[in-house]
């Protein structure tokens, strides 16, 4: 079964809204949750890292003031799209990892967001 | 040399093919390993993970070289449902941190 929970699955919004994701890790805690886009037939982009009861760590070139991330506990972490638009349309993915240094990433089944 | 770097492909094979992917990555320090698969509009789902020389499960053969610093991923007897992106995935930096090929799509034909 799922390890890694991720809600909405898809989400329409109007331009100018804010969309929130939410990512929860199901069977372990996650210290550390990864933030992903993907444009179509592009790779996974990694956006920022969450980091739970710290600050996020965002990538060069992602507004920090724009994806709004908090990891409150050892198993939620939140994206939100600030006054989203047409062009932050995209796949958005959540992983996260167990404590182990080994251990793999687990996705969360990805948030399709149309902006209109 | 990138911090991850597959075949571009795509691969296009018939089933009952045999095909192999390669990927370098530049973090000699890496210890861990991952091949993901990505089904059109879905998430990355793990296929193996590679901790030592490699790994078998199936029609699923993993190898790594640490000496050349590359992992394969062999698929024998190509199935349709094999039809994805296959990802190449390596740890580096702080937070444990992984790092993404950019994928090879790999498209098996009857």
């Amino acid at each position: 079964g799922a390890v890694v929970s991720q809600h909405p699955s898809w989400v329409i919004c109007k331009s100018g809204t804010s969309v929130k994701i939410e990512c929860r890790s199901l069977d372990f805690q996650a210290t550390t949750m990864f933030w992903y886009r993907q444009f179509p037939k592009q790779s996974l982009m990694l956006m920022a890292t969450s980091n739970e009861g710290s600050k996020a760590t965002y990538e060069q070139g992602v507004e920090k003031d724009k994806f709004l991330i908090n990891h409150a506990s050892l198993t939620l972490s939140t994206l939100t799209v600030t006054s989203a638009h047409p062009e932050d349309s995209s796949f958005y993915i959540c992983s996260a990892r167990g404590s182990s240094y080994n251990s793999p990433l687990h996705f969360g089944n990805g948030t399709r967001l149309t902006v209109t | 040399r990138k911090e991850v770097e597959q075949d571009p492909g795509p691969f296009n094979v018939p089933e009952g093919a045999t095909v192999a992917f390669n990927c370098t990555y530049s973090n000699s320090a890496s210890q861990s390993f991952f091949w993901y698969r990505q089904d059109c509009r879905k998430e990355p789902k793990l296929l193996m993970s590679v901790y030592s020389s490699g790994n078998e499960d199936g029609r699923f053969t993993a190898q790594l070289n640490r000496a050349s610093q590359y992992i394969s991923l062999l698929i024998r007897d190509s199935k349709l449902s094999d039809s994805a992106t296959y990802l190449c995935v390596v740890p580096g930096g702080s937070n444990y941190k992984l790092t993404f090929g950019k994928g090879t799509l790999l498209t098996v034909n009857p």
